[in-house]
């Protein structure tokens, strides 16, 4: 069965600091991979995806993530976050044979601090 | 263009009582998701629906069951509430073509809580 892994549950930092996420796979075909985030009291909008081609995708707000297919990895990472970051960050892979099912990981609570 | 709406959203029940939720996925959009996002849990996928069948179901018991319209909306009713069912209900719909590639749009959530 297909899991998803995040590795960090809280992560705290300072504005200016960078940032990465990290995201691992349990699943040996291909996939499509996606960084949901739900900022306080809104609702869960795409960060960004990588169906196939250039591993580093980049999505809004100055995000994003690379696909390393020997690791299973699909890590988030940003160079300088702002207070506005603070969000909950989740990762999610769709594998196209169990279309419908798009597993999430646990997600990570990031608190950028002023 | 609208986006995924969810109603209503904030319901309180008791054990033992029957709580229905109900979605309206964006337009144009013929599969529809829902998800229970519960404390400390992460979302945990519950059910999917496309054209009107159910396609896939989560490890959730047959309490848990739903139903899409032929305007694709969908409700999702949960019986026999317990405590433990008290979480956020979401959701989502999308494109059901490979071009998609299973990309979600998620509603707002319905919040559930059991007393």
């Amino acid at each position: 069965a297909q899991s998803v892994s995040q590795h960090n549950h809280h992560v705290i930092l300072s504005e200016a600091a960078s940032l990465e996420l990290g995201c691992n796979y349990s699943y040996g075909g291909t996939v499509n991979l996606f960084w949901y985030v739900q900022y306080p009291g809104q609702h869960l909008q795409l960060l960004l995806k990588y169906f196939s081609g250039d591993p580093l995708v980049k999505g809004i707000k100055g995000f994003e993530a690379e696909f390393i297919k020997s690791k299973f990895s699909f890590n988030l990472r940003k160079p300088s976050v702002q207070w506005s970051d603070t969000a909950e960050y989740f990762c999610a892979v769709n594998a196209p044979d169990s279309w419908g099912k798009l597993q999430f990981g646990a997600g990570t609570q990031v608190v950028v601090t002023p | 263009e609208a986006g995924v709406t969810q109603s209503p959203t904030h319901l309180i029940k008791t054990r033992g009582q029957q709580a229905t939720l109900r979605c309206s996925p964006i337009s144009g959009h013929t599969s529809v998701y829902w998800y229970q996002q519960a404390l400390g849990l992460g979302l945990q996928f519950l059910l999917w629906y496309d054209e009107g069948e159910e396609r896939n179901r989560g490890n959730f018991p047959p309490r848990f069951s739903g139903r899409q319209f032929p305007n694709y909306s969908s409700e999702l009713n949960v019986n026999a509430l317990e405590l433990e069912d008290s979480a956020l209900y979401l959701c989502a719909s999308s494109l059901k073509t490979p071009r998609s590639g299973g990309e979600l749009f998620f509603g707002e959530g319905s919040r559930l809580t059991v007393l």
